[in-house]
């Protein structure tokens, strides 16, 4: 049982926005950054929002992440096939002493 | 940029140990904290451990703290996961990667691609 709460899937047409929400605690979310990865099917995950909501080189602008209180979100603007994948967050947990990730979610191009 | 290497995964006994190892090149390996995690099949990302670029600070997580040691020999870019008493729920996949910053934290930049450990009889 993850301590982020992610919705497991989401799923949008091409072309659309989707945004995809990760809720935690004032352990792990409230007093921390948070960072979004990207697993593409059958591939390491990839890092894809640092620092709540920068990307590192090479990222599309198309994809952007935000923080606020206990709760974070990704949105992807413009949706491609590309984009399918599993999204997940992740942030340190000062109880775990550790970083801690969402339970992930699984984004379905239709 | 920085190129991480997995090696050592296989097939254990139960009870068992097992040592991976991760080869680091490219950028100064000794700059940035480095952690282990682990995805089982078909389920999600798991952090294991978390050691700072100088060896100092080590963490792991609840599931495997007492079994497992986690070590680097900056010498020779490479980093290690000693896994004892192996248990079936530790089969998975088992990634290093390199954190933003030389403590460690929750930004994982660089990625293996991972080295399967599976735990059977």
């Amino acid at each position: 049982q993850s301590v982020l709460t992610q919705p497991p899937s989401a799923s949008g047409a091409p072309g659309q926005r989707v945004t995809i929400s990760c809720s935690g605690s004032s352990s792990n979310i409230g007093d921390n950054t948070v960072n979004w990865y990207q697993q593409l099917p059958g591939s390491a995950p990839k890092l894809l929002i640092y620092r709540n909501n920068q990307r590192p080189s090479g990222v599309p602008d198309r994809f952007s992440g935000a923080k606020s209180g206990t709760s974070a979100s990704l949105a992807i603007s413009g949706l491609q096939s590309e984009d399918e994948a599993t999204y997940y967050c992740a942030t340190w947990d000062v109880s775990l002493n550790g970083p801690t990730f969402g339970g992930g979610t699984k984004l379905t191009v239709l | 940029q920085v190129q991480l290497v997995e090696s050592g995964g296989g097939v254990v006994q139960p009870g068992r140990s097992l040592r991976l190892s991760c080869a680091a090149s490219g950028s100064t390996f000794s700059n940035y904290a480095i952690h282990w995690v682990r995805q089982s099949p078909g389920k999600g990302l798991e952090w294991v451990a978390l050691i700072s670029y100088d060896g100092s600070n080590k963490h792991y997580g609840d599931s495997v703290k007492g079994r497992f040691t986690i070590s680097r020999d900056n010498s020779k870019n490479t980093l290690s996961l000693q896994m004892n008493s192996l248990r079936g729920d530790d089969t998975a996949v088992y990634y290093c990667a390199t954190d933003l910053g030389p403590g460690g934290g929750s930004t994982l930049y660089y990625w293996g691609q991972g080295t399967l450990v599976t735990v059977s009889s």
